[in-house]
C-alpha cells in the first residue's frame, strides 16, 4: 500500500463548480498535511497547510480526518486558473514529506 | 528576491557521462532536498541534509551522489549508473526546528535531464 494515495482524475468540471479531492494516508503517526498545487512542467508551491480544524483560504477548503487517515481539498467556484494537479503531502514521521501522485483538474469554460 | 535557483533548466547527458545539477538557495534554510519526477507520477526523494557536511539517502539514491559544502549550496551529481536518469530533477529547501513551518519545503523550478 502507498503511504499516500490519490485519485489520479482527471476531473473535469465546468466554470463555477463545487470539487473535491480526497487523499488518504497509511501512517497514523503522521503529523502535517499540506496541498500543494503542480502546473503542467513547473516546479509545486504549497497551496495550503492542513489543520487538525480544517481550514479555508478564499475558495479553497482543507479537511483533516485523522481517525479515516484522510484529507481532503474542497474548491468553490472554480476558475479556469485552478486547472492543474493537485498533489496531496504528508509528513509521515521521516525526515522528508511524502508526496502523493496528483489529482488533475481540469475546469472547463 | 529570495528564492532557490536550479540550474541548467535543461540537460542533456551521453551515456556513460556524470552530470551535475546546480542547486542554491538564499533563503537561510537549513535542510536541503533533491527529488525526482517522472511524468504522471509523485515525487521521489533521491536525497536530503538537514545541515551542512550531512546529508541522508532517500528512497532512490542509487546512481546518483551529493555533497553540502555550503549551507546555500545543494548539488546532484547522476553518475553513469544511473540507467534511467530521463526525468524532472526539482530540489527544495525548508528549515529545521519545532513547529509546522519546517515541514514546509519551498521548490526551485526544475532542471528536465535527457539522454542523448
Amino acid at each position: 500500500r502507498k503511504e499516500v494515495e490519490q485519485d489520479p482524475g482527471p476531473f473535469n468540471v465546468p466554470e463555477g463548480a463545487t470539487v473535491a479531492f480526497n487523499c488518504t494516508y497509511s501512517n497514523s503517526a503522521s503529523q502535517s498535511f499540506f496541498w500543494y498545487r503542480q502546473d503542467c512542467r513547473k516546479e509545486p508551491k504549497l497551496l495550503m497547510s492542513v489543520y487538525s480544524s480544517g481550514n479555508e483560504d478564499g475558495r479553497f477548503t482543507a479537511q483533516l480526518n485523522r481517525a479515516s487517515q484522510y484529507i481532503s481539498l474542497l474548491i468553490r467556484d472554480s476558475k479556469l486558473s485552478d486547472s492543474a494537479t493537485y498533489l496531496c503531502v504528508v509528513n509521515t514521521g521521516r525526515r522528508a514529506l511524502t508526496f502523493g501522485s496528483g489529482t488533475r483538474l481540469q475546469v472547463q469554460p | 528576491d529570495g528564492g532557490i535557483t536550479q540550474s541548467p533548466k535543461y540537460l542533456f547527458r551521453k551515456e556513460g557521462q556524470n552530470v551535475t545539477l546546480s542547486c542554491e538557495q538564499n533563503l537561510n534554510h537549513d535542510a536541503m532536498y533533491w527529488y525526482r519526477q517522472d511524468p504522471g507520477q509523485g515525487l521521489r526523494l533521491i536525497y536530503y541534509s538537514q545541515i551542512v557536511n550531512d546529508f541522508q539517502k532517500g528512497d532512490i539514491a542509487e546512481g546518483y551522489s551529493v555533497s553540502r559544502e555550503k549551507k546555500e549550496s545543494f548539488p546532484l551529481t547522476v553518475t553513469s549508473a544511473q540507467k534511467n536518469p530521463t526525468a524532472f530533477y526539482l530540489c527544495a529547501s525548508s528549515i529545521t526546528g519545532a513547529g509546522l513551518a519546517k515541514n514546509i519545503q519551498y521548490f526551485g523550478a526544475g532542471t528536465r535531464l535527457s539522454v542523448l
